[in-house]
């Protein structure tokens, strides 16, 4: 069984801040989705990621995948009360089509 | 509009009384799965399904049952719901190639 983890799992920040989140595992990945979750919705896919040490961009979110493919980060730049909700990582190895979520980061960005 | 559809989206039942969560998708998408949501435990698989008439256990199996019967109907039945089952519940769909999920909006259910 692959130990995943997200941290920190609670984030209250001021707008304007930035901040970096995390989610590590014990096992190598084929490739990494991170979701947003709003309150009363379904997850919303942000990113995938596949090529160990990748790096994306989206606005004031960029996304990277570890060298090893064992690790993730998304850091937000000069968050925004918009970017508060839960953040969750989804890594999938080559066994399936099986994706597990890791517990998640919630963030708050207050105004 | 690309949809995932479930329903009800809340549902407060009693122990023991038979349930089915609908859901459904507009995207002709082969694999659709369903997950509940429980605090510090995030998103668990319950069960998936590769096309139709093909479904696998996911990680929390226990007291659930799907069918697939069609490509866009994926039910998740809870033959004689339990407190434990208390729970938010998602649908999912994607292709299978493209790793890509789409979520319904969520049921949120509570046995009582």
């Amino acid at each position: 069984t692959q130990l995943l983890e997200q941290s920190p799992q609670f984030l209250s920040i001021q707008e304007g801040e930035n901040l970096t989140v995390y989610c590590n595992s014990s096992s190598v990945f084929s490739s990494l989705q991170w979701y947003r979750q709003e309150p009363g919705e379904g997850p919303v896919l942000l990113v995938t990621v596949v090529t160990g040490g990748e790096v994306k961009k989206l606005k004031r979110l960029t996304f990277q995948f570890g060298d090893a493919r064992k690790d993730s980060s998304l850091h937000i730049t000069a968050a925004q009360p918009g970017d508060t909700g839960l953040y969750l990582c989804a890594p999938r190895n080559n066994a399936g089509n099986m994706l597990t979520f890791g517990g998640g980061t919630r963030l708050m960005v207050k105004p | 509009e690309a949809q995932v559809t479930q329903n009800p989206r809340y549902l407060i039942t009693v122990t023991g009384k038979k349930l089915t969560v609908t859901c459904s998708q507009n995207m002709n998408h082969e694999y659709m799965s369903w997950y509940r949501q429980d605090p510090g435990l995030g998103l668990r698989q319950i069960y998936y399904s590769m096309n139709v008439e093909v479904t696998d256990k996911g990680d929390v199996p226990e007291g659930y049952k799907v069918s697939r019967k069609e490509k866009r109907n994926f039910p998740l039945i809870l033959e004689s719901p339990s407190p434990n089952q208390t729970s938010l519940y998602f649908c999912a769909s994607s292709r299978v190639a493209k790793n890509i999920q789409y979520f319904g909006a969520g049921t949120r259910l509570s046995v009582l």
